[in-house]
């Protein structure tokens, strides 16, 4: 399986400012994908990473808000942006390998407190 | 839209006992689902998964049954260890798809 390191791995931040979490992941990859898991919830699906082209955003995620880079095939960036405190979240990287007994697999995660 | 949901929020077992975490699904046209284990801090990590054309598959200490007439699946943890307290999400797939759809989560607790 792929070795995913997201950072950072915690924030607080204010009300109104911006903040970009970065993943990288140990081999080459066609898709990442960004998840937000809100305090107790389940993981939902923010937007689809491929490199070279635009990101694709699930229903209710906008790029203004969530803009993603996916310069290569390791790495990826979600900033979010004009923070408020219905920000505060885990927010989880993936890769899904084509591999049968693997499905996804997840970074460690960025819990985001906002304040 | 269509989703994937659990039973029971929140399971207590004792330690050395089984443990049963189930998950009901409603799109007909999902063929793969997996189970993750999330820990405190961590992000979910995979543990067994199966396919549409199986009904059991057995793993280390883990077990998936996968009842298509029902929809519903569930995941067998033998020997429940304190090691094993974590929150369980199962996720649905249809192959050929990168899209999963996850389950809402149930903790599980294990009393020593």
């Amino acid at each position: 399986s792929a070795v995913i390191s997201q950072k950072p791995s915690r924030d607080i931040c204010q009300r109104g400012t911006s903040l970009t979490i970065q993943c990288q992941v140990d081999s080459q990859v066609t898709m990442m994908f960004w998840y937000r898991q809100q305090p107790g919830q389940s993981l939902t699906l923010i937007a689809t990473a491929n490199q070279g082209s635009e990101a694709t955003y699930e229903s209710g995620f906008v790029i203004d808000k969530f803009p993603i880079s996916r310069p290569n095939l390791t790495f990826s960036t979600l900033t979010v942006s004009n923070m408020s405190p219905e920000d505060s979240s885990i927010y989880l990287c993936s890769v899904e390998l084509r591999d049968f007994d693997y499905g996804y697999t997840f970074g460690s995660g960025t819990r985001l407190t906002v304040v | 839209g269509e989703s994937v949901g659990l039973h029971l929020p929140t399971l207590s077992v004792q330690e050395g006992d089984n443990s049963i975490i189930n998950c009901a699904y409603s799109n007909s046209a999902s063929d793969y689902f997996i189970w993750y284990k999330q820990e405190s801090g961590k992000g979910p990590q995979f543990i067994i998964d199966i396919r549409s054309n199986m009904d059991k598959r057995q793993g280390q200490r883990v077990t998936v049954l996968l009842n298509k007439t029902v929809k519903h699946l569930s995941l067998q943890i033998a020997a429940t260890q304190p090691g094993d307290s974590a929150v369980y999400f199962c996720a649905e797939n249809k192959l050929g798809t990168y899209k999963y759809i996850f389950g809402t989560g149930t903790r599980l607790k294990v009393l020593a």
